[in-house]
C-alpha cells in the first residue's frame, strides 16, 4: 500500500530564511510525487511534481523539491521564505505503474512565515 | 481555461438530512476524483470516474454516499442520510486521460453536519 508521511504538523520560519517542509513516502513501484499548497479559503494548488529525470524539481513561486530514492524522501524547499508563503502544504504520491489512480496524501504541514 | 468548480462552498445540515455536492471539472478532463479531508487528517480518496463510469469507488465510506457523473461531464455526490462523521471538506479534482499527470483541484465544499 502507498503512504505518505509529513512528520511536522507546523513549521515556523522567519521571513528571508530558507524553509524546508519534509515528506517521506512508500510505494511498491516507482513513485510519482507531488506537492500541493492550500491557501486560506482556497482549493489545492499544484506546486510541482517529480515524474522522472533530474532529482531536483523546480516549481511555482520559487519552490523546489529534491527526490531522494534511497531515503524515500521528497522534501519541499525554498531559499528565502515570504510571509505570503504561509499556507497548508500537502505531499502526495502515486505509483507510476498504476495508471490514473488517485493520489495518496500526507496529513499536511502548516507553514507559518513570520515577518 | 476555467478551473474545477464546486458548489456549494459551504453547507450546514442536520443529522439525517440529505445533501448533494456538485463538481464541474475542467472541460475535456475525462478523469474526475472525489476526495475528503476530515479536520486535521489526511486528504482521503473517495472515488474515481473515467468519463461516466466509476473506475474505483473503494474509498466510499458506506452506502449513504452516492456519486454520479451524468454524460461524463459534471458529477454529484449525495449523502443520504448525513451523519456527524460526514463533516469535512470534500474536494473534487480532474485530469486529462493521457498526458500530464497532476490533478487539478476545486476549492472544496465544507460540509458541517450538526
Amino acid at each position: 500500500a502507498q503512504s505518505v508521511a509529513q512528520p511536522e504538523d507546523q513549521v515556523n520560519v522567519a521571513e528571508g530564511n530558507p524553509l524546508t517542509v519534509k515528506c517521506t513516502y512508500s510505494v511498491s513501484g516507482n513513485p510519482y510525487l507531488f506537492w500541493y499548497v492550500q491557501y486560506p479559503n482556497r482549493g489545492l494548488q499544484f506546486l510541482l511534481k517529480y515524474i522522472t529525470g533530474d532529482n531536483l524539481v523546480k516549481g511555482s513561486y520559487g519552490f523546489e523539491a529534491e527526490f531522494n530514492k534511497s531515503q524515500t524522501s521528497f522534501h519541499l524547499k525554498k531559499p528565502s521564505a515570504l510571509v505570503s508563503d504561509s499556507a497548508l502544504y500537502f505531499c502526495a504520491v502515486r505509483d507510476s505503474n498504476s495508471g490514473n489512480t488517485p493520489l495518496v496524501f500526507g496529513k499536511g504541514t502548516r507553514l507559518s512565515v513570520i515577518a | 481555461e476555467a478551473g474545477v468548480t464546486q458548489f456549494p462552498s459551504h453547507s450546514v445540515i442536520e443529522k439525517g438530512q440529505t445533501v448533494t455536492l456538485r463538481c464541474d471539472p475542467i472541460s475535456g478532463h475525462d478523469n474526475l476524483y472525489w476526495y475528503r479531508r476530515v479536520m486535521g487528517k489526511e486528504i482521503k480518496f473517495l472515488l474515481h470516474f473515467v468519463k461516466e463510469s466509476k473506475q474505483d469507488e473503494s474509498g466510499m465510506p458506506n452506502n449513504r454516499f452516492l456519486a454520479e457523473r451524468t454524460g461524463g461531464t459534471y458529477s454529484t455526490l449525495k449523502v443520504q442520510p448525513a451523519e456527524l462523521e460526514d463533516s469535512g471538506v470534500y474536494f473534487c479534482a480532474s485530469s486529462p486521460l493521457q498526458g500530464r499527470r497532476e490533478q487539478y483541484f476545486g476549492p472544496g465544499t465544507r460540509l458541517t453536519v450538526t
